[in-house]
């Protein structure tokens, strides 16, 4: 099992430019989550969507835009990258949105934006 | 809102010594759940424990412990008779009893050495 799979793993952007982060999960879990890594400050949660066709913002989700394509996939994109967003991207998943459910994340996404 | 609060940034020990994270937490929730996850240098996030707000039995596993106190607002974790592959960054996190958004603590980095 792959559990949730996270493309790419690194990428190196100037700024201006877009990109999308792809994640997949093969678990049939409901809920999906993107959260960024930024040293001294945890995991920040940016978008999720608790269910197929939903979508809603988390504490810090100027400068992006997420699709839940279906159940299995859900996207984060940066339309316009900015040096703030070089950071470690985790996407997660669980069977739904319920605080009873524990999180699987993915290997995470290296981004660096120049 | 939710606050989790890891105070220790960094701990260095020598291998076998004990070793006790941290970690406070803020909410204004009935029902709310806890967890503890672990970063090794590999950068993926390993699930170690959750725990519900009406459970403040402590747990122990293995060579892991965990003192859950309400009345403190703590859930420490306590690593005995510490390992080099025990090394890695610990986060605390909290959420709600109806959602799965965790809230992270900055994370603790734990350095075990020979």
């Amino acid at each position: 099992n792959a559990g949730v799979t996270q493309t790419p793993k690194f990428q190196v952007l100037k700024t201006g430019q877009s990109m999308t982060l792809q994640c997949a999960q093969d678990m049939n879990h409901n809920s999906m989550y993107w959260y960024r890594q930024d040293p001294g400050m945890g995991l920040r949660l940016i978008y999720y969507s608790a269910s197929e066709g939903t979508t809603d913002k988390g504490e810090v989700p100027n400068g992006y835009n997420v699709s839940r394509l279906n159940k299995r996939e859900f996207s984060l994109r940066l339309e316009s990258a900015a040096p703030s967003q070089t950071s470690v991207y985790f996407c997660a998943s669980t069977w739904w949105d319920s605080g009873a459910n524990v999180l699987t994340f993915g290997a995470g996404s290296r981004l660096t934006v120049l | 809102a939710q606050k989790v609060t890891q105070a220790q940034t960094e701990i260095s020990v020598v291998e076998k010594e004990d070793v006790t994270l941290d970690c406070v937490y803020e909410t204004r929730d009935t029902t709310y759940y806890l967890f503890w996850y672990k970063q090794p240098p590999s950068g993926e996030l390993v699930f170690l424990i959750r725990r519900n707000s009406f459970d403040e039995q402590n747990e122990i596993s293995g060579r892991y412990s965990w003192n859950f106190q309400k009345s403190t607002s703590s859930f420490n974790f306590t690593i005995t008779a510490s390992q080099v592959v025990d090394s890695a960054v610990y986060f605390c996190a909290e959420t709600t009893g109806t959602a799965s958004k965790l809230t992270f603590g900055t994370g603790t980095r734990l350095q075990v050495t020979l």
